[in-house]
């Protein structure tokens, strides 16, 4: 498996404009998860999805950002509109379920990294 | 709510031993791990220890889990130079089942 996809590696944009980055899992993991991790704050879950289904999304920061995953192998995390203090780099996750009594290896992608200008 | 805290720098010399530090609140964290970041790189499971354990060894790495004191280590023996990186203690809530990250310790090897 080439683990999990995350595009774009980069992206750098203007105040204001939409962003869109994207993840494709592990094949067979029903989990998905989003992390946004900067200096200040260290590493934060936003969302996380279990068999496509928006599970917890009590991390987004604020209406601007949204995400959805229209089946088990895609997801987005899109800003809109975007704002300096989003830059940051993104995190995508994904683990097979365990359960609450197993252990939950995420297995992560490299990364987003997003500025915005 | 739950807090896991881990102090921000450590630097060793090549060849000691590298110890990192990791406290957690929650009571009832089932399961603990240690990540490792490399420069632009994502996170990567080390390795992970179940609640009702105390200590783990894989090779290089020891971790020892104090759960009376919600105390969480790990040694790295013969610290070589690709070991820099950041190292992140998680712990999974018992009820919620998320994994909760700490900041992350940055580990400079000294050659």
């Amino acid at each position: 498996d080439a683990g999990v996809i995350q595009s774009p590696r980069h992206e750098v944009t203007e105040m204001g404009q939409e962003v869109t980055l994207r993840c494709k899992p592990i094949s067979g993991h029903d989990y998905l998860f989003w992390y946004r991790q900067t200096m200040m704050r260290g590493l934060e879950l936003l969302i996380y999805f279990n068999n496509n289904v928006p599970i917890d999304d009590s991390g987004m920061p604020e209406d601007r950002f949204s995400a959805k995953m229209p089946n088990a192998s895609f997801s987005t995390l899109k800003i809109q509109p975007s704002e300096p203090r989003d830059s940051a780099v993104y995190f995508c996750a994904s683990t097979e379920t365990s359960g609450r009594s197993g252990a939950n290896v995420l297995t992560f992608g490299a990364g987003s990294r997003l500025t915005v200008l | 709510g739950e807090d896991v805290e881990q102090s921000l720098f450590l630097s060793v010399r090549e060849g000691d031993s590298s110890v990192i530090n990791c406290t957690y609140t929650d009571s009832s964290s089932t399961y603990l791990y240690w990540y490792k970041q490399e420069p632009g790189a994502g996170l990567q499971l080390l390795t992970y220890i179940f609640s009702n354990m105390d200590m783990k060894q894989d090779q290089r790495l020891t971790v020892l889990l104090n759960k009376k004191d919600k105390h969480l280590s790990l040694r790295i023996a013969d610290t070589q130079t690709g070991d820099s990186a950041i190292y992140f203690c998680a712990e999974k809530d018992g009820n919620t089942g998320k994994l909760i990250f700490g900041q992350g310790t940055t580990l400079q090897v000294k050659p």
